[in-house]
C-alpha cells in the first residue's frame, strides 16, 4: 500500500521551463528524500532532509533545489530544465525502513 | 556507489535453483536494506536488518556491520522472482544503493 504519494507521473516540458514535483508520507517519518534514476536504472541520492534541516546534498547543479513546508512534504523543483535532467525522480521517506513513492518521469525536449 | 560494492551485476537462474547477492561496504553501516524493482518501475521492499539474518519465504538476509557486507540468498526461484535488486545500507544519515543486480530466472 503506498504511503509516499508523489505527483504528477509525468511531465514533459521544454530546456529552460521550471518543474516543480510534489510528494507527501502519511507514514509521519522524520526523514524525506529526492533521488535520481538516471539513464542506466542507478539510484542517487539528491537531496535528504530532517526536520526542515537539509542534512546531504549530494553535488547537485544549483538549478535543482528542494522545498518542505513540514515534515510530511517535500518537493523538488527545477529552476532551468536542461535536457540531461530527463529521467525518473523518486521520492522516500525513513525512520529506519525507507519506503519510496512511485517515482516521477521527467522528459526534457 | 562508492560506499556500496553490489555483485553479481547479472545472474541468470534456471527455475528451482538458487544463489546470493552481497553487498561490500567500505565504512561500518547502522542498517542495510534490500528491495526489488517491479515491472512498473517502483521499488519493493525486501528486508531491513540492523543485524542478524531475516527469512521471508524463499528469501533470506543477512546483515553483519563489523565484518562490512550483506547477503540476500533466493532458493528454488521462480520465474517471478526475476527483476532487478538492490541493497541501500545505512549510516547515520545518509543511504548509500548498490549499483543492482539483474536477477533472470529461466524455465
Amino acid at each position: 500500500e503506498t504511503a509516499v504519494f508523489q505527483t504528477p507521473n509525468y511531465h514533459v516540458t521544454q530546456v529552460g521551463n521550471e518543474v516543480s514535483f510534489n510528494c507527501k508520507q502519511t507514514l509521519g517519518h522524520d526523514t524525506m528524500y529526492w533521488y535520481k534514476q538516471d539513464s542506466k536504472k542507478l539510484l542517487k541520492i539528491m537531496f535528504s532532509y530532517n526536520n526542515k534541516q537539509l542534512i546531504v546534498n549530494e553535488t547537485v547543479p544549483r538549478r535543482f533545489s528542494p522545498q518542505s513546508s513540514d515534515k510530511a512534504h517535500l518537493n523538488l523543483r527545477i529552476k532551468s530544465v536542461e535536457p540531461e535532467d530527463s529521467a525518473v525522480y523518486l521520492c522516500a521517506s525513513s525512520s529506519g525502513e525507507v519506503f519510496f513513492g512511485k517515482g516521477t518521469r521527467l522528459t526534457v525536449v | 556507489g562508492d560506499q556500496v560494492e553490489q555483485s553479481p551485476s547479472a545472474l541468470s537462474l534456471h527455475e528451482g535453483t538458487g544463489s546470493a547477492l552481497r553487498c561490500n561496504f567500505t565504512t561500518t553501516m547502522r542498517a542495510v536494506q534490500w528491495f526489488r524493482k517491479n515491472s512498473r518501475g517502483s521499488l519493493i521492499n525486501l528486508f531491513y536488518l540492523a543485524s542478524g539474518t531475516k527469512e521471508n519465504g524463499r528469501l533470506k538476509s543477512a546483515f553483519d556491520s563489523k565484518e562490512r557486507y550483506s547477503t540476500l540468498h533466493i532458493r528454488d526461484a521462480q520465474l517471478e522472482d526475476s527483476g532487478t535488486y538492490f541493497c541501500a545500507a545505512e549510516d547515520h544519515n545518509r543511504i548509500f544503493f548498490g549499483d543492482g543486480t539483474q536477477l533472470v530466472v529461466k524455465p
